[in-house]
């Protein structure tokens, strides 16, 4: 079975400063995606950024970027130029090829003016 | 496009009693899927579908039914009720198996079981 650990339950930044949230999984799969998606109090899933496992290059979003380590089955994500529209649940997931995804229990992150 | 909707919002169940969560795309995804997110969680996969008239289980199917007899419409029905299922419900979305497909969320429906 797939797992996805995300080991810090909150974390807080200062306004314009940057952050990195840790993301952990355990997979015997060779081939799968990865996903960090943002929910804000509106509790609306927002699709923050996206892996495929098969690339060695890390994705980049604007502010947002990852830190793809397949060996150690890492996928770290920093947020840079933090805003205080960033303040939310943050979700690490992992989907195989068949699209059954599975998340981590969340980070919640604040950013402070 | 509506996306992906759900209803209802909230609903309050008595333990026992049965209900329906409808949940409905009209982006002509072939995938859907049912989550469950409770307090201070992630979400965990009820059941998905990859088409009309197929549907399979995900981490934690006990407890639920679904069907998917169009693209459009995959209802999540719960038998019995039981404080356990206790939730937020969300509905989700996506196109194509073989890509990395982004999944496209409902609103989501709070319910209380008591």
């Amino acid at each position: 079975a797939q797992t996805v650990t995300q080991s810090q339950p909150e974390m807080s930044v200062q306004e314009a400063e940057t952050v990195t949230l840790s993301c952990t999984y355990d997979t015997s799969e060779n081939n799968y995606y990865l996903f960090w998606y943002k929910q804000p109090p509106s509790r609306q899933m927002i699709l923050v950024i996206r892996q495929e496992a098969y690339k060695q290059q890390n994705a980049t979003e604007n502010r947002f970027s990852v830190n793809f380590q397949k060996a150690a089955k890492s996928f770290s994500l920093k947020i840079s130029d933090s805003q205080l529209g960033d303040t939310a649940m943050y979700f690490c997931a992992f989907m195989k090829p068949t699209n059954d995804m599975r998340f981590g229990a969340g980070t919640r992150l604040t950013v402070k003016p | 496009n509506a996306g992906v909707t759900q209803t209802p919002k909230f609903r309050i169940l008595k333990i026992g009693q049965s209900m329906t969560l409808q949940c409905a795309q009209d982006m002509n995804h072939n995938y859907m899927y049912w989550y469950r997110q409770d307090p201070g969680m992630g979400l965990k996969l009820i059941y998905y579908s990859v088409g009309a008239g197929i549907t399979d289980k995900g981490e934690v199917p006990n407890g639920y039914n679904v069907s998917r007899s169009t693209t459009e419409d995959f209802p999540l029905r719960l038998e019995l009720a039981a404080p356990s299922q206790t939730s937020v419900y969300f509905c989700a979305s996506s196109y194509s198996m073989t890509l990395p497909s982004e999944q496209y969320f409902g609103p989501g429906t709070r319910l209380t079981v008591t």
